[in-house]
């Protein structure tokens, strides 16, 4: 079966550094994405990670670990704005390249 | 950057009734659309791929006469709900994937639309 597990819930203060990690276990990998989604939203692309490394975009951070299945995001001077629920995504090697959800971290962002 | 349209963003029914929705890349071709269902505080299940002039792939469980897809253009994918009941009532959500990709394979998605089914 094809499976990804990530922490259910991760609190933090401003100001501070988070890191969220996902291992997989997928048939056909492609590559790992992840998307960012507040309550009642739509949800949003944030990195992309097909190689072994890291991938830096502003405030986050994304890695990948083929051979160990394993990724994550890393999210640093966190703002308030930043509580939502962070989703990591397998991108499957198939027909139509669809994605794989993980359950979602939800991340609460405190003063 | 990227856009998806997608309407409506609320829709209450009565049991029976098909409802449609629709979602469109606003400023982008999409080869490939997507329609997921989440429930509260869930993660997105990936309801069918819909693939512009064919027939859509439906995920083991989705009932393809129940949920009907149609993408008919480049810009446009619609999902039509039929017969629908309570147990029908969730957040819709469509996600667009550009027809040159890139190697990202990123999807914009629309708002989502939020069905009551009384």
């Amino acid at each position: 079966g094809q499976s990804l597990e990530q922490p259910s819930e991760v609190t933090a203060v401003e100001g501070a550094i988070v890191q969220i990690n996902c291992t997989y276990q997928t048939s056909g990998f492609y590559g790992l994405s992840w998307y960012q989604q507040h309550d009642g939203g739509a949800p949003t692309f944030l990195s992309y990670n097909a190689l072994d490394g890291l991938e830096e975009t502003g405030r986050f951070s994304s890695f990948l670990s083929r051979s160990d299945s394993y990724g994550y995001l890393l999210l640093q001077e966190l703002q308030m704005k930043d509580s939502a629920s962070y989703f990591c995504a397998v991108i499957n090697a198939g027909n139509n390249r669809k994605l794989i959800w993980g359950l979602g971290t939800s991340l609460g962002v405190n003063p | 950057g990227a856009v998806v349209s997608q309407h409506p963003s609320w829709v209450i029914c009565k049991s029976g009734t098909s409802v449609k929705i629709e979602c469109r890349s606003l400023d982008f071709q999409a080869t490939t659309m997507f329609w997921y269902r989440q429930f509260p505080k869930q993660s997105l299940m990936l309801m069918a791929t819909s693939n512009e002039g064919s027939k859509a792939t439906y995920e083991q469980g989705v009932e393809k006469d129940k949920f009907l897809i149609n993408h008919a253009s480049l810009t446009l994918s619609t999902l039509t709900v039929t017969s629908a009941h309570p147990e029908d009532s969730s957040f819709y959500i469509c996600s667009a994937r550009e027809v040159a990709g890139g190697t990202k394979n990123i999807q914009y998605f629309g708002a989502g639309t939020r069905l009551s089914v009384l």
